[in-house]
């Protein structure tokens, strides 16, 4: 089946304890995106992938990094994560970074960092 | 500035009733526009995507409009069923870059 997937799915933290959220998409796309959703804001942007070893800041990378070492993994980075960084996480994937190119999001992480 | 307003924010329908959600933009040069659902607690999930050279487009009970000279969209959701109860977003895209526009997300919930 055709999917993107996030691991984990729920995660309760601490500040400034380095964590690593997974994104895995079988689907052989060249792009992938992180976004955070917030109550109220809406879906925002945090980096993006046209490819492997290519990535670049979306709307809000401040906190985050990320990685693009394989096509199909994207990991999101918190090295030091901050209580403002509690929010939903999701990834998303498209064939390329064409305006017309679907995307595909994952099931979601929900990070509380406390 | 790239702005996507959606309204109402939240709507309560009854099962069967048909509704109308709408989506007003300021995003520009303009390439194309999408509506999402997604449910609680899961990840968005494609319903339409329209350039602006379409006026309508449906996926089974779900048809989007887009009137490109207003900068409006709306989503009609005919014959609504409980399973219809999620968020439905509004997403922009500007014409040659990789900017998406999401809009806040209007909730709708259908009771029996």
């Amino acid at each position: 089946e055709a999917q993107v997937t996030q691991n984990p799915r729920y995660l309760i933290t601490v500040t400034g304890k380095k964590l690593t959220v997974t994104c895995s998409q079988n689907m052989n796309h060249e792009y992938m995106s992180w976004y955070r959703q917030d109550p109220g804001l809406g879906l925002r942007q945090i980096y993006y992938s046209m490819n492997v070893e290519v990535t670049d800041k979306g709307d809000v990378p401040e906190g985050y990094k990320v990685s693009r070492k394989e096509k199909r993994n994207f990991p999101l980075i918190l090295e030091s994560p901050s209580p403002n960084q509690t929010s939903l996480y999701f990834c998303a994937s498209s064939f390329r970074r064409s305006t017309y190119n679907e995307q595909f999001f994952g099931p979601g992480t929900r990070l509380t960092v406390l | 500035k790239n702005q996507v307003e959606q309204s109402p924010q939240s709507l309560i329908i009854l099962e069967g009733k048909n509704c109308t959600l709408q989506c007003n933009y300021t995003v520009s040069p303009f390439s194309n526009l999408r509506w999402y659902k997604q449910d609680t607690g899961r990840g968005p999930v494609s319903l339409t995507i329209m350039t602006f050279s379409e006026n309508t487009k449906s996926n089974r009970r779900y048809t989007a409009t887009l009137d490109a000279d207003t900068k409006q969209s709306s989503l009609h959701i005919t014959a609504s069923q409980l399973s219809d109860s999620a968020s439905y977003i509004c997403v922009v895209i500007l014409t040659g870059a990789n900017n998406l526009f999401f809009g806040t997300g209007t909730r709708l919930t259908v009771i029996p």
